[in-house]
């Protein structure tokens, strides 16, 4: 089966870094997509990795290794606005995106 | 990035009645139209795909005569709730993509209340 594994909650310090870990197990894999949701919103897009390797991306970067089947989030200097959940898909050979259950993700000043 | 309007954004109906949701893509052609639904504390929920003019490809346990969806166009797919009732109350989601190597965007999403 698939299956996409992210921790449940964590929670950081204003102005730390925190990351968030996403292991996958997938039926052929087109790439992996990080989102933000705050409560009661729809997901924004965060970053794409379809590649080894870290891309970055002002505060937030997104790391990937296929052969592991590994993805992590980085968030530096977290603010306040960081408070959301964290969304880890994987798009599947089909081009469908099989989800994680998402990283509540509480910043505390 | 594209942009993706979903309307509307709140809904309350009675128990019995039909809402149709509305999913349109304002700057590119969405060929494949993605619906959600989410509740409290959980993640998404993939109900349906949609591909423009053919009918739309339902998950397991999703019942197609109840979320009736259209995709008539490369612009806009629409989500029916018939004969809504108070368990479908939830946080609706589209997205849509335009090729298979992008991202999906997300429209804004819409609270449905069924009383």
């Amino acid at each position: 089966g698939q299956n996409i594994d992210q921790p449940t909650e964590m929670t950081a310090t204003e102005g730390a870094i925190v990351q968030i870990n996403c292991t996958y197990q997938t039926s052929g894999f087109n790439g992996l997509f990080w989102y933000q949701q705050h409560a009661g919103e729809a997901p924004t897009f965060l970053s794409y990795n379809v590649l080894d390797g870290l891309e970055e991306k002002g505060r937030f970067s997104s790391f990937l290794s296929r052969s592991k089947g590994y993805s992590y989030l980085l968030l530096k200097e977290l603010q306040m606005k960081d408070s959301a959940s964290y969304l880890c898909a994987v798009m599947d050979s089909n081009y469908q995106l099989i989800w994680g259950a998402g990283t509540k993700l509480i910043i505390k000043p | 990035g594209a942009v993706v309007s979903q309307h509307p954004s709140r809904v309350i109906c009675k128990s019995g009645t039909s809402v149709k949701i509305e999913c349109r893509s304002l700057d590119f052609q969405a060929t494949t139209m993605f619906w959600y639904r989410q509740f409290p504390k959980q993640s998404l929920m993939l109900m349906a795909t949609s591909n423009e003019g053919s009918k739309a490809t339902y998950e397991q346990g999703v019942e197609k005569d109840k979320f009736l969806i259209n995709h008539a166009s490369l612009t806009l797919s629409t989500l029916t709730v018939t004969s809504a009732h108070p368990e479908d109350s939830s946080f609706y989601i589209c997205s849509a993509r335009n090729d298979r190597d992008t991202e999906a965007f997300f429209g804004q999403g819409t609270r449905l209340t069924v009383v």
